[in-house]
């Protein structure tokens, strides 16, 4: 069965700094997304990431994926409050039923 | 439609009355997938329709949850005789046909308490 874990779960970080988020999976999995969720809103997808040593940018966020060390992240440079956000990595669990196994998300919280 | 439409966004239930939760996806969207998001948690996978037949339910919890998607477009997850640990955010999700490689779309979910 596969399993997603995320870390931190829990991030407090001022404005201007640089921080990583990671997301570690237990089995094969050749695909991982990256999704933003607003306090009481649903989920804003950011990144897909299809294949080893996929990297994406978008802004201040950038997210990469190493298929071999199952090990996808999440990297934010120069942060700013408008970040502040709950972030979550879902791995696709494969097969034909295209499933999402989510990670327990990270509460980033940007301090002016 | 432009995105992935759930309604209601809220119901407050009775502990032993039944819902019905609806989702209509994106047009075009072949794979419809439903999730449940506890406070503080990832959403959890609950079933995934192909087209109109259910091709993995292996997510619902029991048999007090039930979907049906019989025409290939909205869907609606039936819950009967509510607990009080169904309170939860319903998502639902919506993709082409190999939907992995494009991603998925959420809507914003029905939150469900039941009281």
């Amino acid at each position: 069965e596969l399993k997603v874990e995320q870390n931190p779960l829990f991030l407090s970080m001022q404005e201007g700094k640089n921080y990583t988020i990671y997301c570690n999976y237990s089995t094969t999995s050749d695909r991982l997304y990256w999704y933003r969720q607003d306090p009481g809103k649903s989920l804003e997808s950011l990144f897909v990431l299809l294949s080893n040593g996929a990297v994406k940018q978008e802004g201040r966020l950038m997210a990469s994926l190493d298929t071999k060390a199952r090990l996808s992240t999440l990297h934010i440079t120069a942060a700013v409050h408008d970040l502040s956000a709950t972030y979550f990595c879902a791995a696709f669990s494969g097969g034909s039923n295209y499933k999402l196994t989510f990670g327990k998300g990270t509460l980033l919280t940007v301090n002016p | 439609g432009a995105g992935v439409s759930q309604t209601p966004s809220n119901k407050v239930t009775e502990k032993g009355k039944y819902v019905e939760l609806r989702c209509d996806p994106i047009s075009g969207h072949t794979a419809l997938y439903w999730y449940r998001q506890s406070l503080g948690q990832g959403p959890e996978f609950l079933i995934y329709f192909q087209g109109t037949g259910a091709a993995d339910d292996s997510g619902l919890p029991n048999d007090r949850f039930f979907a049906v998607r019989p025409e290939g477009s909205v869907s609606t997850l039936k819950i009967q005789r509510t607990e009080r640990g169904d309170s939860a955010v319903y998502l639902c999700a919506s993709s082409l046909t190999g939907g992995a490689n494009y991603g998925y779309t959420f809507g914003s979910g029905t939150r469900l308490t039941v009281v």
